[in-house]
């Protein structure tokens, strides 16, 4: 069974402060992790994927990955209320066939900052 | 990143109608798309995989011969939700892959959403 386990929240940081989201997955054999970020009523952004153990860094995020503890997390510097949304992880299987590329998500963490 | 364009973005409908949802790739070309529903405060829900120029696959519980899919072309996929019932008001989302994306990641972007409502 194919899961990922999210905090869902909500997470409030004050404005300025750094944001943590945490997941963990279930298949020691996924390839790819992503995170997405989705306001309400609106559809999932993709803001950060990444593929290899560390971190990685995009402007205000970085992603890492631990693949042995099977966690991947999302550190927002400087939180701003405009980063105000459900953070969503998701990763997808390393395995050929039909559902190759099926992307698993994890329920959401909501985040609030405050200003 | 890439773009991913549906319409419409809502839709209001009476019972037993048929919609249609459309979903493009506006700067690439996207061999497999997905669609999933969202209700509200609730997850994605992952209803099929659809990939051109074949039979989509469904996901468990979801009734192919309920919601239609057509993924006619490398850009364009398309969902009908036949005979729609109040129940089957939600938000429809697309997604598409980009085989080419960054490092190979194989991103998948998604539409901006269509929200159906039936009456």
């Amino acid at each position: 069974q194919k899961e990922v386990e999210q905090n869902s929240g909500p997470l409030s940081v004050p404005e300025g402060a750094i944001a943590s989201l945490n997941c963990t997955y279930s298949d020691r054999v996924s390839q790819s992790f992503f995170w997405y970020r989705q306001y309400s009523g609106k559809s999932p952004e993709l803001i950060m994927s990444i593929y290899s153990n560390g971190d990685k860094e995009d402007g205000r995020f970085t992603a890492q990955l631990n693949k042995a503890s099977q966690y991947v997390s999302l550190l927002i510097r400087d939180s701003q209320p405009s980063d105000s949304a459900t953070y969503l992880c998701a990763f997808r299987y390393a395995y050929s066939g039909a559902g190759s590329y099926q992307l698993t998500f994890g329920k959401g963490t909501k985040l609030s900052v405050i200003p | 990143g890439a773009v991913v364009s549906q319409h419409p973005s809502r839709v209001i409908c009476k019972s037993g109608t048929s919609v249609k949802i459309e979903c493009r790739s506006l700067d690439f070309q996207a061999t497999t798309m997905f669609w999933y529903r969202q209700f509200p405060k609730q997850s994605l829900m992952l209803m099929a995989t659809s990939n051109e120029g074949s039979k989509a696959t469904y996901e468990q519980g979801v009734e192919k011969d309920k919601f239609l899919i057509n993924h006619a072309s490398l850009t364009l996929s398309t969902l009908t939700v036949t005979s729609a019932h109040p129940e089957d008001s939600s938000f429809y989302i697309c997604s598409a892959r980009d085989p080419k994306g960054l490092a190979g990641y194989n991103e998948q972007f998604f539409g901006p959403g269509t929200r159906l409502t039936v009456l």
